[in-house]
């Protein structure tokens, strides 16, 4: 069973950065891309980007580039992501998701995990 | 981008009844070498991650009651729930994985009446 298991919520002050992660189980996680998604109170489903577990290649939306880094580690089948320079605009739910291939779209997804920037 | 404009953006609904919401892309999402459309539909509740609930514009995820149907092909598409039921009540988004960035629309939130 493929399993999508994420960090626990972060309450961070504005400037500062958070990594979030997404640990992964059931299936090879070489073989995959995982996207990171961003979901703020009430409002749309933004796609920030996605990582190949295989060589940790990736492809960013262009709003989000400057802003969140992903990374892999294939030895513990996770996948990060880094959000730097943080404000109250990234105060949101972040969710790690998984298409069935290359192009499909999201079959699974993490829990999400809440960032709250406040001071 | 591919923007996609969902509607209407809320819907109240009495058990039994029958819905159809609308998403409309700003490009075809009509791949010509599968011949496919690349647009599917999720269902999220609140405190829950998005279900995928159709794929290919009609496909229905293993598991998704027949109820659920998707429809359309180019830049109109609809999700048609007949015969609602109470677990129904959620949000409903639609999303092109024709190109990226991945993009969905702004959702439409099914209420009871």
């Amino acid at each position: 069973e493929v399993q999508l298991q994420q960090s626990g919520a972060e309450l961070v002050k504005p400037g500062a950065s958070v990594k979030l992660s997404c640990k992964t189980s059931g299936y090879t996680f070489s073989n995959y891309y995982m996207s990171w998604l961003k979901q703020m109170p009430g409002q749309n489903i933004e796609w920030i980007g996605n990582i190949y577990g295989g060589n940790g290649g990736t492809g960013y939306n262009q709003k989000f580039k400057g802003k969140a880094t992903l990374t892999v580690d294939k030895s513990s089948s996770t996948a990060y992501m880094d959000l730097s320079s943080l404000t109250s605009e990234d105060s949101a739910v972040y969710f790690c998701a998984r298409n069935y291939y290359s192009g499909a779209p999201f079959a699974y997804w993490g829990q999400g995990t809440l960032v709250t920037v406040s001071s | 981008d591919i923007v996609m404009t969902q509607s209407p953006s809320s819907l109240a609904v009495s058990a039994g009844e029958t819905v159809t919401i609308n998403c409309k892309s700003s490009q075809s999402l009509f791949g010509s070498v599968r011949q496919k459309n690349y647009l599917a539909w999720y269902q999220q509740k609140p405190g829950q991650s998005p279900k995928l609930l159709i794929y290919l514009a009609s496909t229905r995820e293993s598991g998704v009651p027949d109820r659920f149907i998707g429809s359309g092909s180019g830049t109109d598409f609809t999700l048609t729930i007949s015969s609602v039921q109470a677990e129904d009540l959620a949000n409903y988004y639609c999303q092109q994985y024709y190109d990226t960035p991945y993009t969905f629309g702004a959702g439409t939130k099914l209420e009871l009446k």
